[in-house]
């Protein structure tokens, strides 16, 4: 089945240490999204790709980045994780044309940060 | 700033209940509408989305969507133990979606 997979379902890292998360997609879609989420929180969305255009919302901080070297894959990247930054880090997909606002999860990546 | 509202809850309701979950929304701009369940430690998954005002049912949920009062709800009929979950409201105009809290919902057997 098509669909959109998150690499690792659970990721510990210390204080500091980078740490690099991955989504993949077989729907073929060109929007891509990363939110945030943490505990009784609403998604909050990080970036997204329109297909290599990049958008960062303004809150975003400095230490999320983002990289799309293809259609299928987008890595979340957390260059010098805080205590703060332990979240559930979830990957969506819309598409195949802007406007088509439905978008699918992968099952998501619970982040802990010792 | 974009807002999306939600009671949080919890929301408790016997077995075989209408359960009744409601959310606001504070851009009038907003075009698409869209309500995912969220079991605990898992992530969204899409069970209605709405365009235009009026109803739209799909089984045992029906969503229902009034722009003029900038309203959404999601009626689930039959409620079932397996509906209880946290149900979040997210609208879009077109671009990105912005999600409300959730409204966690407890059906009791």
């Amino acid at each position: 089945d098509a669909m959109v997979i998150q690499n690792p379902r659970y990721q510990v890292t210390q204080f500091g240490k980078p740490v690099t998360l991955s989504c993949s997609q077989t729907l073929n879609h060109n929007v891509m999204y990363w939110y945030q989420q943490k505990s009784s929180q609403a998604p909050k969305l990080l970036f997204h790709y329109y297909d290599k255009d990049f958008n960062n919302e303004a809150d975003t901080p400095d230490n999320f980045q983002s990289r799309r070297p293809n259609t299928s894959f987008c890595f979340l990247d957390i260059r010098s994780p805080g205590l703060g930054d332990a979240a559930m880090y979830l990957c969506a997909t819309s598409g195949p044309r802007q406007g088509e606002n439905i978008q699918y999860f992968g099952a998501g990546t619970r982040l802990s940060v010792l | 700033q974009k807002e999306v509202e939600q009671n949080s809850g919890p929301l408790s309701v016997p077995e075989g209940a209408i359960a009744s979950l409601n959310c606001t929304y504070s851009d009038r701009g907003s075009q698409s509408f869209f309500w995912y369940r969220q079991y605990s430690g898992k992530s969204p998954e899409l069970i209605m989305s709405i365009y235009s005002n009026g109803d739209k049912e799909d089984g045992r949920f029906t969503a229902q969507l009034n722009k003029a009062s900038q309203y959404v709800s999601l009626l689930i009929r039959d409620s079932q133990p397996s509906d209880s979950a946290t149900y979040l409201c997210a609208v879009t105009g077109y671009s990105t979606l912005t999600f409300g809290k959730g409204t966690m919902l407890l059906v009791s057997p």
